[in-house]
């Protein structure tokens, strides 16, 4: 069975700064990555994915993930922070069928601070 | 287009009641998934529903229940109460096997358990 770990709990950063969310996955076969983010009051929204191609994918709103598959990783990037971009962010993997249940982390809470 | 929609937003019930939440998903979906958000224990998947049958189950116990509708839209029944169960239950739906496709999220319903 797969697994995801996030090991950022909670992330206080100042606007502008630039962002780098850990996510490690277990799972010795091929995934499909996500990450989804929830901001205060409202309901999971996908942020980006991947499902094969350029290990490198853009998602909205600047954020970008890069799969690097000898890590086990898929790590969220942002240049420069905003405060609208407080929320939590859930890293997610599902395997290949890609329609099977999503295993998701713990989560990030992230904090920007005006 | 319209999101996925759950119904009640909040539910109260108590211990060795039933509870019923009803989801729909968004037009032309035709999987849908429950999760499990409880405090402490992040998002856990309960089932998934595709073209009306059951595709998979999470590690819940069998009070744990649900259906898909001929119209796609799904009910999550829960029997027999426990204050476990406690937790915000959210929807999700996906284009079903046409593909890697990701799942969109709904509200989600919190049932609170007295």
């Amino acid at each position: 069975a797969q697994s995801v770990s996030q090991h950022n709990h909670h992330v206080i950063l100042s606007e502008a700064a630039s962002l780098e969310l850990g996510c490690n996955y277990s799972y010795g076969g091929t995934v499909n990555l996500f990450w989804y983010v929830q901001y205060p009051g409202q309901h999971l929204q996908l942020l980006l994915k991947y499902f094969s191609g350029d290990p490198l994918v853009k998602g909205i709103k600047g954020f970008e993930a890069e799969f690097i598959k000898s890590k086990f990783s898929f790590n969220l990037r942002k240049p420069s922070v905003q405060w609208s971009d407080t929320a939590e962010y859930f890293c997610a993997v599902n395997t290949n069928f890609g329609n099977e249940k999503l295993t998701f982390g713990t989560g990030t809470r992230l904090t920007i601070i005006p | 287009e319209a999101g996925v929609t759950q119904s009640p937003t909040h539910l109260i019930k108590t211990r060795g009641q039933q509870a019923t939440l009803r989801c729909s998903p968004i037009s032309g979906h035709t999987s849908v998934y429950w999760y499990q958000q409880a405090l402490g224990l992040g998002l856990q998947f309960l089932l998934w529903y595709d073209e009306g049958e059951e595709r998979n189950r999470g590690n819940f116990p069998p009070r744990f229940s649900g259906r898909q509708f001929p119209n796609y839209s799904s009910e999550l029944n829960v029997n027999a109460l426990e204050l476990e169960d406690s937790a915000l239950y959210l929807c999700a739906s996906s284009l079903g096997d046409r593909g890697h496709q990701p799942q969109h999220f709904g509200d989600g319903t919190r049932l609170s358990i007295l």
